[in-house]
């Protein structure tokens, strides 16, 4: 149990374009799912965390109108990074919880966005 | 502030055993969770620790000391699968993960 799967894997995208990145509990409801990215040779770095049926919270630093966040439903997350610029290359990662606060995040695979 | 430190970069040769040590500072103590992170790959869960003392799984074990601020992940057997990242995250008093910058492990023949 306890699967994430996100969408797509990797994109590549022309600057000034906008691309959306899906995230899916596959086998659980998460009322809460979080968003990370991460540079190369980096730590993972929260960027927002995302609630279901409200805003998403976001973190110092992260422009809310640049990394639009909606969580829909409950199995659900969405991260769209809107007029993509070549230094949002990076490593997208969403994750999520089964239940409670003391489970471990469960991550999905990533996406690898490269903005050209 | 809040502070993860781990070793940046470690080697060890196959069949050997090696001990990746993590020592943190954060404001409140909910758990210490070590994930795996291969190359280009999102990390893996492997342990969870919020009590101190030792908790085996396989060929991983994870140690915890809440008054020293201080665990490891002990890895035995090891194998050339076993070479990735390993990052360590402390659950702060607002469940808020805290990630530290991970130690890439490399293994050898």
């Amino acid at each position: 149990g306890a699967v994430v799967s996100q969408h797509p894997s990797w994109v590549i995208c022309k600057s000034g374009t906008s691309v959306k990145i899906e995230c899916r509990s596959l086998d659980f409801q998460a009322t809460t799912m979080f968003w990370y990215r991460q540079f190369p040779k980096q730590s993972l770095m929260l960027m927002a965390t995302s609630n279901e049926g409200s805003k998403a919270t976001y973190e110092q630093g992260v422009e809310k109108d640049k990394f639009l966040i909606n969580h829909a439903s409950l199995t659900l997350s969405t991260l769209t990074v809107t007029s993509a610029h070549p230094e949002d290359s990076s490593f997208y990662i969403c994750s999520a919880r089964i239940q409670g606060e003391y489970s471990p995040l469960h991550f999905g695979n990533g996406t690898r966005l490269t903005v050209t | 502030g809040q502070n993860i430190d781990q070793p940046t970069e470690m080697t060890a040769t196959e069949g050997a055993i090696v001990q990746i040590n993590c020592t943190y500072q954060t404001s409140g103590f909910n758990g210490l969770f070590w994930y795996q992170q291969h190359a280009g790959e999102a990390p893996t869960f492997l342990s969870y620790n919020v009590l101190d003392g030792l908790e085996e799984k396989g060929r991983f074990s994870s140690f915890l000391s809440r008054s020293k601020g201080y665990s490891y992940l002990l890895l035995k057997e090891l194998q050339m699968k076993d070479s990735a990242s390993y990052l360590c995250a402390v659950m702060d008093s607002n469940y808020q993960l805290i990630w530290g910058a991970g130690t890439k492990l490399i293994i050898k023949p």
